[in-house]
């Protein structure tokens, strides 16, 4: 089973508009990493955050982690229709090498 | 450069019989990985390659499936005797060194077992 959960599931807004999308976990980590997922592209790399950073922007997106609460979000800012896509948070935990995944928030920007 | 690469991009097959599934990594990258993805889910991690070496196989979901990794580069996932619930798709990614950071993620193979 999955080791954790991004919300909200589904996310429709408007071009233009900030969105958000939260992840939790239940295990500590060495870092977070958020990805997208489009038919287009398949599955990108979007930003990584180590478990000793707080915040980290790239571009319009902005991660914060909170160790403490043990959850993440990822805001992009002024979005368009291409950000349309689902996006993933994955955990790198303890000395393993595999990520694991979140199920992901489906995001659509509308014009 | 070229990316990670799969084959086939689809893959159908009826229940019961076995296939192979091929990931070329980024070349230089040493570690690969096997991800699994069903509809409407998140990835399940299913291997993970560091070099020919398979340090952590704990994701494999049955003595069905099994995968090996040639010369340090490419690698093969084998599923025998298919079920329906093996229907998915088959992610390969890879990244340099150890592997703390970023993966690089191939196209897939979507597997559909009749």
């Amino acid at each position: 089973s999955q080791q954790g959960e991004e919300d909200p599931q589904a996310l429709s807004i408007q071009e233009g508009e900030n969105a958000t999308m939260n992840c939790s976990y239940k295990t500590s980590i060495n870092n977070l990493q958020w990805y997208r997922q489009n038919s287009g592209r398949g599955l990108v790399h979007l930003i990584l955050i180590r478990s000793n950073e707080r915040e980290k922007h790239s571009g319009r997106l902005r991660v914060t982690l909170d160790t403490s609460k043990k959850s993440s979000s990822l805001l992009i800012t002024a979005s368009r229709a291409a950000d349309t896509a689902s996006y993933f948070c994955a955990r790198r935990t303890g000395g393993g090498n595999k990520l694991t995944f979140g199920t992901g928030t489906q995001l659509k920007v509308e014009l | 450069g070229a990316g990670v690469s799969q084959s086939p991009s689809n893959k159908v097959t009826e229940k019961g019989k076995d296939v192979e599934l091929r990931c070329d990594p980024i070349s230089g990258h040493t570690a690969l990985y096997w991800y699994r993805q069903s509809l409407g889910q998140g990835l399940e991690f299913l291997i993970y390659f560091q070099g020919n070496s398979a340090p952590d196989k704990s994701g494999l979901p049955s003595d069905r499936f099994s995968a090996e990794r040639t010369g340090g580069s490419v690698s093969t996932l084998t599923i025998q005797r298919t079920q329906q619930e093996d229907s998915a798709v088959y992610l390969c990614a890879s990244s340099p060194g150890q592997g703390i950071g970023e993966q690089f993620f191939g196209p897939g193979t979507r597997l559909t077992v009749l």
